[in-house]
């Protein structure tokens, strides 16, 4: 059974630009999550998604942005980059079985780093 | 809100002795579950064990335990017989049921060395 599928692996990207990173979940999960991880804030969370829909976006500016599609896939995308938008993002999915909560599993994460 | 607070930045073990490590929560839900993950250098988080908390016994998984305390909001890990392998950053993490869009919230993480 294929994990969570996080690309690229590692992104260098100056000020200014943006980025877009992609989560595929585990077949069958409907629900993506996305985390900011850094050294000083830990793990911060972005947004998560369920069919399609947006249930819950974290404190983070306009400038982080996230969908998902029909097929469960997520990306999410970080327009004019700043230097502290440098870290660990992670994705993970959930099977969602109303009151059972199995826990998230994890993508291994994309590294960014802001030049 | 919910927080969840871990207040051992970093711990070390001896290969093969016990180790536990701490986390606490604050919650007003009377339901709802807790976690701990592991983040090896990898990178990716791996979940250790789950507890549900309606549930008054300890969940076990192999050489990992919980010493879950509902009442005192304290939600232990014990790794017996610690192996080089289990040198990685471990996370707690609480998220109520139904929780709807109550996101998993994660402690800081305590960065666990075992030596050989």
């Amino acid at each position: 059974k294929a994990g969570v599928t996080q690309t690229p692996r590692y992104l260098i990207k100056t000020r200014g630009q943006q980025v877009t990173l992609s989560c595929s979940p585990i077949s069958g999960h409907r629900s993506v999550s996305w985390y900011q991880q850094t050294p000083g804030q830990g793990l911060q969370f972005l947004f998560e998604y369920f069919s399609e829909t947006q249930r819950n976006k974290g404190n983070f500016p306009g400038r982080f942005s996230g969908r998902q599609f029909s097929n469960s896939r997520s990306e999410m995308n970080v327009s004019t980059l700043e230097l502290g938008d440098s870290a660990l993002y992670l994705c993970a999915s959930s099977l969602r079985t109303g009151v059972m909560e199995y826990g998230y599993t994890f993508g291994s994460g994309t590294r960014l780093t802001v030049v | 809100a919910q927080t969840v607070t871990q207040s051992q930045p970093e711990m070390s073990v001896q290969e093969a002795e016990t180790v536990t490590l701490s986390c606490t929560y604050d919650t007003s839900e009377s339901d709802y579950y807790l976690f701990w993950y592991k983040q090896p250098p990898s990178r990716q988080m791996i979940l250790v064990i789950r507890q549900e908390a309606y549930k008054q016994q300890n969940a076990t998984e192999n050489r990992f335990s919980v010493n879950f305390q509902k009442a005192a909001k304290s939600f232990s890990l014990k790794i017996s017989d610690s192996q080089l392998g289990d040198a990685a950053m471990y996370f707690c993490a609480y998220r109520p049921p139904n929780s709807g869009n109550t996101p998993l919230v994660f402690g800081k993480g305590t960065r666990l060395s075992v030596i050989a």
